[in-house]
């Protein structure tokens, strides 16, 4: 069955850009989506078809995937951004989740 | 704005029958193009996809859980249910119902709409 890969933890200082990345093979044929997660709710849409934002997420979140790696950028990271990110596909007429990665803001 | 609310029992006892419904607000879960989905989350753990239906009767299942899920769509009710059999402390977890957009030509899929979850566990 398909596999996505994500780091678990990634560590970034406030105002740096922070990259979560999500792997799995030919992952570039395929549109990601991530979410974004913080304690105690549900997840929010932050990016889905590579690289579209939903209404209300803002233009720092950026996406792309090529290759292997679907990837997740925040550029001038806020301490409001610190949440779990799990990426998403859909293969074989199912919907795969990555394992997620902790995003800290210090 | 449509909003999703997860109901039922917070315990279920070993081997039995798990049963939740998605109540639909804001909006018609018999029209577009909407495929509505369940998910769960164990307790400090990642997200797991159960499975989905659609209003024209696609249904489609995680292959890890498919010998136990049943997921339908009640139209006139304007909610979703999911069915999950012979549960065991495994099955315990946070379940989400959640609204998703796909198209089978592109094969994009995405969540835009969750529900606030409902925790289940499961023991004797």
């Amino acid at each position: 069955s398909y596999e996505l890969t994500q780091t678990p933890s990634v560590s970034v200082s406030p105002g740096q850009t922070a990259r979560i990345t999500c792997s799995g093979d030919k992952l570039g044929d395929k549109y990601t989506s991530w979410y974004q997660q913080k304690p105690g709710q549900s997840p929010v849409l932050v990016m889905y078809q590579d690289k579209k934002r939903p209404s209300g997420i803002p233009e720092r979140f950026s996406g792309s995937n090529s290759g292997n790696t679907a990837t997740l950028a925040i550029t001038g990271t806020q301490p409001t951004d610190e949440a779990d990110y799990y990426c998403q596909a859909w293969d074989s007429d199912a919907v795969i989740f990555g394992g997620g990665t902790k995003l800290t803001v210090l | 704005q449509l909003q999703l609310q997860e109901s039922g029992p917070g315990l279920v006892k070993p081997s039995q029958t798990l049963s939740l419904t998605c109540s639909v607000s804001g909006g018609s879960i018999g029209t577009g193009n909407d495929y509505w989905t369940w998910i769960r989350q164990p307790a400090g753990k990642g997200l797991e996809w159960i499975g989905l239906v659609y209003t024209s009767g696609i249904i489609k299942y995680n292959p890890s859980l498919k010998s136990r899920v049943t997921v339908s769509l009640d139209a006139p009710r304007n909610e979703f249910s999911l069915r999950l059999s012979s549960v065991s402390a495994a099955d315990t977890a946070i379940y989400f119902c959640a609204r998703a957009e796909y198209s089978s030509a592109y094969h994009y899929y995405h969540i835009d709409v969750w529900g606030k979850g409902t925790t289940v566990t499961v023991s004797s």
